[in-house]
């Protein structure tokens, strides 16, 4: 499983672009790089989902560099609602045996948005 | 349409007594997942199961048991509670796509666990 490595806070004010950049040296062939979002009191919630290139979904957007070493969440134009603790979960997706490769959450990044 | 359910939401226990979680998920999702998460980390996973009957260990399962008799529920239990699994426990939820398994889980809003 790649270990990943994400800087432990951020701050940012409303409407800026905020970029998250998750590394994992150690991606394999397989692994797909995942992102979820957290706030207080609640379970993780799903933002989005990546193997290369760029993804993206209404929310974010997932930029992966050709190496995969990397990837970077790119939230456009925050808002105070976006304040929350960012996860990148790095993980491969044969089924069913390796089910439970995709699930180590790490410390995150939390991300606070100022007026 | 309620996602994944867990109950209680709050509970608190002495030492050596013992307790289940329940999950339910109406999703008809193969994957459950029971985690948890202790303050200011992030989720450790403690079990899942890939399907009715079957169950796997994850990074912490020392202390805990599950059971996944019917597709849409999955229980954690802790049989003799120690003050050390005091924590927030979250279930989630994940369906498999061709073969997939890497699929977005869906989460609980947690059960928060105090054990004195």
């Amino acid at each position: 499983l790649a270990k990943t490595t994400q800087p432990i806070s951020m701050d940012s004010y409303e409407g800026q672009e905020v970029n998250i950049t998750c590394s994992h040296n150690n991606i394999a062939t397989n692994d797909y790089i995942t992102w979820y979002q957290q706030f207080p009191s609640q379970g993780p919630r799903f933002i989005i989902q990546g193997y290369k290139t760029k993804v993206t979904n209404e929310v974010a957007s997932l930029f992966i560099p050709a190496d995969r070493k990397s990837s970077t969440l790119s939230l456009p134009r925050v808002s105070l609602s976006d304040t929350a603790v960012y996860y990148c979960l790095v993980g491969d997706n044969r089924a069913p045996q390796n089910a439970g490769n995709m699930l180590t959450f790490g410390g995150g990044t939390r991300l606070m948005v100022k007026p | 349409n309620a996602g994944v359910t867990q109950t209680p939401k709050f509970r608190v226990l002495k030492t050596g007594q013992s307790m289940t979680l329940l999950c339910a998920q109406d999703m008809n999702h193969e994957y459950m997942y029971w985690y948890r998460q202790d303050p200011g980390m992030g989720l450790r996973l403690i079990h899942y199961s890939v399907g009715e009957g079957t169950t796997a260990k994850g990074e912490v399962p020392d202390g805990y048991n599950v059971s996944r008799l019917k597709k849409q529920n999955f229980l954690l239990g802790l049989e003799s509670a120690a003050p050390s699994q005091t924590s927030v426990y979250f279930c989630a939820s994940s369906y498999i796509l061709r073969g997939r398994t890497n699929q977005p889980q869906h989460f609980g809003d947690g059960t928060r666990l105090s054990i004195l």
